[in-house]
């Protein structure tokens, strides 16, 4: 198995809702990341896990709360979210050495969110 | 600090024509170099990466070689296809963030 699998692929949402997103790998790959997409723009980095631990937090609200139950899962709840959260959420994973992420990212294919 | 620069889009290309997507880079160190690829409505792809000085990288009929001397990654294809119509990402891998350039639309028509 060598994919990132994101459920759900579409969502829409009201700024009163809470929902949440989900990403899953099988690659035993121990970094895993969440980033932001808008339209026509680069992804940016939201958090990264590593071995199960959150290591970075891009200063992302706190309407975005990221969990890592366990080394193939990773959520990103979602609550009172504003219309311009609306993007792509994309999931990524990669392998570690020495604490050091080797050799890039596997992306999943996104959960497009709209907030209404 | 790093960065990455690609070249401003759209390229706009006939079918078979040469592709070259420029890309350059700021960096302490030695970080890898992607390519990543993604078509409408999907999330990125791995295309093709180089880990070291004067590695090239090739995938699908496309090339880039890791510069350093020109801090540079160009990506080329020497006959494009309408299939290759997508945002072509340049990015570099320093310890645990992967950093993106700003995307180049390519749009091929047959």
């Amino acid at each position: 198995d060598t994919e990132v699998t994101q459920t759900p692929k579409h969502l829409v949402m009201g700024m009163t809702n809470k929902k949440s997103l989900k990403c899953e790998q099988h690659m035993g790959h121990r970094a895993m990341y969440w980033y932001k997409q808008k339209a026509k723009k680069p992804p940016e980095l939201m958090f990264v896990y590593s071995y199960e631990k959150l290591s970075i937090n891009e200063s992302v609200p706190s309407r975005f709360s990221p969990e890592c139950p366990n080394s193939s899962l990773l959520n990103l709840h979602l609550h009172a979210l504003q219309p311009e959260d609306s993007a792509l959420y994309l999931c990524a994973s990669s392998p570690q050495r020495g604490g050091q992420v080797v050799y890039g990212y596997t992306f999943g294919s996104g959960t497009r969110l709209t907030v209404v | 600090g790093n960065s990455v620069t690609q070249m401003e889009g759209p390229v706009t290309l006939s079918e078979e024509a040469f592709l070259t997507i420029n890309c350059t880079y700021t960096a302490t160190g030695y970080p890898s170099l992607f390519w990543y690829v993604q078509y409408p409505g999907e999330g990125l792809q791995l295309l093709l990466k180089a880990t070291k000085a004067d590695d090239k990288g090739s995938n699908k009929g496309f090339e880039a070689t890791y510069r350093k001397e020109t801090t540079s990654f160009h990506l080329e294809k020497g006959s494009v296809q309408v299939s290759d119509s997508a945002v072509y990402f340049c990015a570099l891998q320093a310890g645990t963030a992967l950093i993106f350039g700003k995307g180049t639309t390519l749009s091929v028509s047959s």
